[in-house]
C-alpha cells in the first residue's frame, strides 16, 4: 500500500518571500503521478501542479514548483513570492498507474502567507 | 479546463431523512467518479470508487447501505445519505476524471448538517 507524508501540519511565511512544503511518499511502484493540491477557505479542491514519475525534469508552474527526487521517494513543493491568496490547506497527494488507482493523499499542511 | 459541479452546497436536514449530493462533469465525459468525506482540518478521505453502469468500489470500513451511489452516466454520480443521524454530518466532495490516468477535478463540496 502507499502512503503519503507531511511533516509540516502548519507552515507560515512573509507575503512576497518564498515556502517550501514537504511531501515523502512511500511505494514500491515505478511509475506514477505525484499532485499537490491546494484546499482555501472556500474548500474548494484545486490542481496546482502534477509530476509524472517517469520525467526527471522537476514540473513548474508560474510561481509553484516542484522538488522531485524519485529515489528518495521526496517531492517537496516550492511557492516563490507569496501571496495573501496562497493562504489554504495543501494536500500532497500519489497514484499509482496501475489497476486500482486512486488518489491517495496526505494529512495536509496549512500554510498562512502574512502580511 | 474541466468542471465539476456538486449540489447541493449545503444543507440541513432532520435525523432520519435521506438526503442526495449530486455530482456532475460539466465539459467532459467522466469514466470514474470518486466520493470523499472530510473533517475540519483533516485530509480527505475516500468513501468509494464509482465506474458508469457500474456497482460502486467502497473502502474498508464504509456502509455501503448507508450512502447509496449511482452512476448512471458518464456525467452523473449520486451518493444518498440514507437515514442520515448527526454523526453523518461532515463535508463531502466528489471528483471526476476522463481516464485513468488523467487528474481527478473536484466538485466544490456538500456541507451536510444532520440536526
Amino acid at each position: 500500500a502507499q502512503t503519503v507524508t507531511q511533516s509540516q501540519p502548519e507552515m507560515s511565511v512573509q507575503e512576497a518571500e518564498t515556502v517550501t512544503l514537504s511531501c515523502t511518499y512511500d511505494t514500491s511502484e515505478n511509475n506514477y503521478y505525484l499532485f499537490w493540491y491546494k484546499q482555501p477557505p472556500s474548500r474548494q479542491m484545486i490542481l496546482v501542479i502534477r509530476q509524472e514519475a517517469y520525467k526527471q525534469q522537476n514540473a513548474t508552474e508560474n510561481r509553484f514548483s516542484v522538488n522531485f527526487q524519485k529515489a528518495a521517494k521526496s517531492f517537496s513543493l516550492k511557492i516563490s513570492d507569496s501571496q495573501l491568496g496562497d493562504t489554504a490547506m495543501y494536500f500532497c497527494a500519489f497514484m499509482k498507474l496501475t489497476y486500482g488507482n486512486k488518489l491517495v493523499f496526505g494529512a495536509g499542511t496549512i500554510l498562512r502567507v502574512k502580511s | 479546463g474541466a468542471v465539476v459541479s456538486q449540489h447541493p452546497s449545503r444543507v440541513i436536514c432532520k435525523s432520519g431523512t435521506s438526503v442526495k449530493i449530486e455530482c456532475r462533469s460539466l465539459d467532459f465525459q467522466a469514466t470514474t467518479m470518486f466520493w470523499y468525506r472530510q473533517f475540519p482540518k483533516q485530509s480527505l478521505m475516500l468513501m468509494a470508487t464509482s465506474n458508469e453502469g457500474s456497482k460502486a468500489t467502497y473502502e474498508q470500513g464504509v456502509e455501503k447501505d448507508k450512502f447509496l451511489i449511482n452512476h448512471a452516466s458518464l456525467t452523473l454520480s449520486t451518493l444518498t445519505v440514507t437515514s442520515a443521524h448527526p454523526e453523518d454530518s461532515s463535508f463531502y466532495i466528489c471528483s471526476a476524471r476522463r481516464t485513468s490516468n488523467q487528474p481527478q477535478h473536484f466538485g466544490d463540496g456538500t456541507r451536510l448538517s444532520i440536526l
